[in-house]
């Protein structure tokens, strides 16, 4: 049972366009939420994450939005660049413990 | 953020052998977590490492399966046992740094033939 769902499984941007990911969860005692980017052939590498005192946190061209009552956080990525095709992760932490999204294969067409 | 190394980076095996992957981190951390990622899915925790204690293990991972090692706070093994192909994965060390953000090794590629 995922605890953290994600959608959707994949998009196709344009460049320079945006790009909007979206997560839900049900655990109230998650504490922490990070978003991955995965290069094939690679691990993930944290990009940006909020804690859920804050409702939104933008670094560079990523910002997260994150709404506690229904339980939601998305990621956009504005300005898409070819260099941002990925996989994108959410997660949430319990206890330091990561729950992960199923993914978003993101595709940025040049 | 910390280095995390791990070997060996991609391995094929046979089934019914068992293989050790290694984990060292450049710092001393206190947190360090064993996480598998399934061709095309995404990750799945395995295990807690605890530093001089036995691991703390998932709903539906076993010790006897993936036993770990944890003898300081800078290294951990997991080893795979009696592999079949089902176990054909990355496998992947974590680790806790800061107040909460959590960093991944470039993770272990493993076939099981």
């Amino acid at each position: 049972q995922q605890q953290v769902k994600q959608s959707p499984q994949s998009l196709i941007v344009q460049k320079g366009g945006i790009s909007i990911i979206n997560c839900a969860y049900e655990n109230t005692a998650f504490d922490y939420f990070p978003w991955y980017q995965q290069f094939p052939g690679k691990g993930p590498a944290l990009l940006i994450a909020i804690r859920p005192d804050v409702s939104e946190k933008k670094e560079g061209r990523f910002t997260i939005s994150f709404n506690k009552s229904a339980k939601q956080f998305s990621l956009h990525i504005m300005d898409s660049q070819p260099g941002d095709s990925a996989t994108y992760f959410c997660a949430a932490s319990n206890d330091y413990k990561l729950s992960f999204g199923a993914g978003t294969t993101v595709t940025v067409r040049a | 953020s910390a280095v995390i190394s791990q070997k060996p980076s991609r391995d094929i095996c046979q089934r019914g052998t068992s293989l050790t992957i290694q984990c060292q981190v450049d710092s001393q951390v206190t947190m360090m977590f064993w996480y598998r990622q399934q061709p095309g899915q995404s990750l799945t925790l395995i295990a807690t490492a605890n530093q001089g204690s036995e691991a703390t293990y998932e709903s539906g991972f076993v010790i006897d399966k993936f036993p770990i090692s944890r003898p300081n706070l800078t290294f951990s093994t997991l080893t795979v046992s009696n592999m079949s192909p089902e176990d054909s994965s990355i496998y992947l060390c974590s680790v806790v740094g800061g107040a909460t953000e959590a960093f991944f090794g470039q993770g272990t590629r493993l076939t099981v033939v």
